[in-house]
């Protein structure tokens, strides 16, 4: 995706801690999503920043800086099932407007080895 | 409450066809947005209608166009298909108000030999 970046593989082990980061450039910028997806599958929301900080679900956290244009997802306790592709997604408000677009990130793949 | 549901769920196509993709969203939501995802190029995004009216608009040719329904369902076509437009497209749908979640669909695998 344009203007967002992230890295293209990571390799982590069972149990372990990763971060995941997501860096973006964008103006009217609105918030900030981040997506699981599994091969084969469609991509599956995990969670939303509006506001700078560490928003918590579980093993999953996600923190923003909208003033670094910077976010990243921590993964806790990782287990195999986490191997997938991670999306960031970058939401961008019209004016006036109640329309939006949302802008991805190619996506990290995740390994989690034993 | 059930999920967004795409259909067919593969296509096989040659150059020169045009194909038709539908979408029908979750209950209640109003905002159908449409995705390419390829390899090479990631997830990008086509358009997004609301209330039947298209709002948004992505960085593809012509020979790509959408519409949606009373019911909120959505199509897309793609004409004079190309090699290149192989690729697995996605729709999304939202509440369409404001920041709001997008729900994905499994997806249309779309293949032109």
């Amino acid at each position: 995706g344009q203007n967002i970046d992230q890295p293209t593989e990571m390799t982590a082990t069972e149990g372990a801690i990763v971060q995941i980061n997501c860096t973006y450039q964008t103006s009217g910028f609105n918030g900030l999503f981040w997506y699981q997806q599994h091969a084969g599958e469609a991509p599956t929301f995990l969670s939303y920043n509006v506001l700078d900080g560490l928003e918590e679900k579980g093993r999953f956290s996600s923190f923003l800086s909208r003033s670094k244009g910077y976010s990243y997802l921590l993964l806790k306790e990782l287990q195999m099932k986490d191997s997938a592709s991670y999306l960031c997604a970058v939401f961008r408000g019209a004016e006036n407007t109640n329309a939006g677009k949302s802008t991805f990130g190619d996506g990290t793949t995740l390994t989690v080895k034993p | 409450k059930a999920g967004v549901t795409q259909t067919p769920r593969y296509l096989i196509k040659t150059r020169g066809q045009q194909v038709t993709l539908s979408c029908s969203p979750i209950s209640g939501h109003r905002s159908v947005s449409w995705y390419q995802q390829t390899p090479g190029q990631g997830l990008q995004f086509l358009f997004e209608y609301f209330s039947e009216t298209q709002r948004n608009k992505g960085n593809f040719p012509g020979r790509f166009s959408g519409r949606q329904f009373s019911n909120s369902r959505s199509e897309m076509n793609v004409s004079t298909l190309e090699l290149g437009d192989s690729a697995l497209y996605l729709c999304a749908s939202s509440l369409g108000v404001g920041l709001d979640t997008q729900y994905f669909g499994p997806g249309t695998r779309l293949t032109v030999l």
